[in-house]
């Protein structure tokens, strides 16, 4: 497709399981990002990747969380024993990268209800 | 030095009215200012972007305004409609590949 693609759209887990949230971002764009955006507040960001470069994992809650880029394309973002405050929607973006236009294309999102 | 404040956290205007949302920050390297507009249930979307060699942009009825020396930089949105109705990020980024700093978000409501 044209755009980032997030899978699921949405997704409830029980409390203490380990869910896979996966982004498929724009091809040819080698930055991407994740954030999350709890229930009317802002994106926080989580974590953040550019090409081969390590990734920027300063957003990164916690060790229960953590994100892969495969082959520079597809990325997943893993939280291994939910817990109930990491109910949020998921944010995928991806952009151009280090170039002269940094517009960030978001996906819809995962929404991910622990209960 | 990476945080961008926004304000206010939630705004209501009558239709035609025109709101102002004001953003600053403080790392003085950012050089690039978009906005992104979010409706409910979407991943949010570039509206409008300026860099610090302007002080001013406008496309349509959306304008940003830029105050590089006190660090600020706003939105308005002239003639505003119902179908503006939305929540509205400021961010920040220095163009060579840093991340998109995101300001919390401000929710809109025009009414009719």
């Amino acid at each position: 497709g044209a755009g980032v693609s997030q899978s699921p759209s949405n997704k409830v887990t029980e409390k203490g399981k380990d869910v896979e949230l996966r982004c498929d971002p724009i091809s040819g764009h080698t930055a991407l990002y994740w954030y999350r955006q709890s229930l009317g507040q802002g994106l926080e960001f989580l974590i953040y990747f550019q090409g081969n470069s390590a990734p920027d994992k300063s957003g990164l809650p916690s060790d229960r969380f953590s994100a892969e880029r495969t082959g520079g394309s597809v990325s997943t973002l893993t939280i291994q024993r939910t817990q109930q405050e990491d109910s949020a929607v998921y944010l995928c973006a991806s952009s151009l990268g280090p170039s002269r236009n940094t517009e960030a294309f978001f996906g819809q999102g995962t929404r991910l209800t622990v209960v | 030095q990476q945080q961008v404040k926004q304000s206010p956290q939630s705004l209501i205007v009558q239709k035609g009215g025109i709101p102002i949302i004001n953003c600053a920050y403080e790392n003085t390297a950012f050089d690039y200012f978009p906005w992104y507009q979010q409706f409910p249930g979407k991943g949010p979307a570039l509206l409008i972007a300026i860099r610090p060699d302007v002080s001013e942009k406008k496309e349509g009825r959306f304008t940003i305004s830029f105050n590089k020396s006190a660090k600020q930089f706003s939105l308005h949105i002239m003639d505003s409609q119902p179908g503006d109705s939305a929540t509205y990020f400021c961010a920040a980024s220095i163009l060579g590949g840093n991340k998109l700093v995101f300001g919390a978000g401000t929710i809109l409501r025009v009414k009719s």
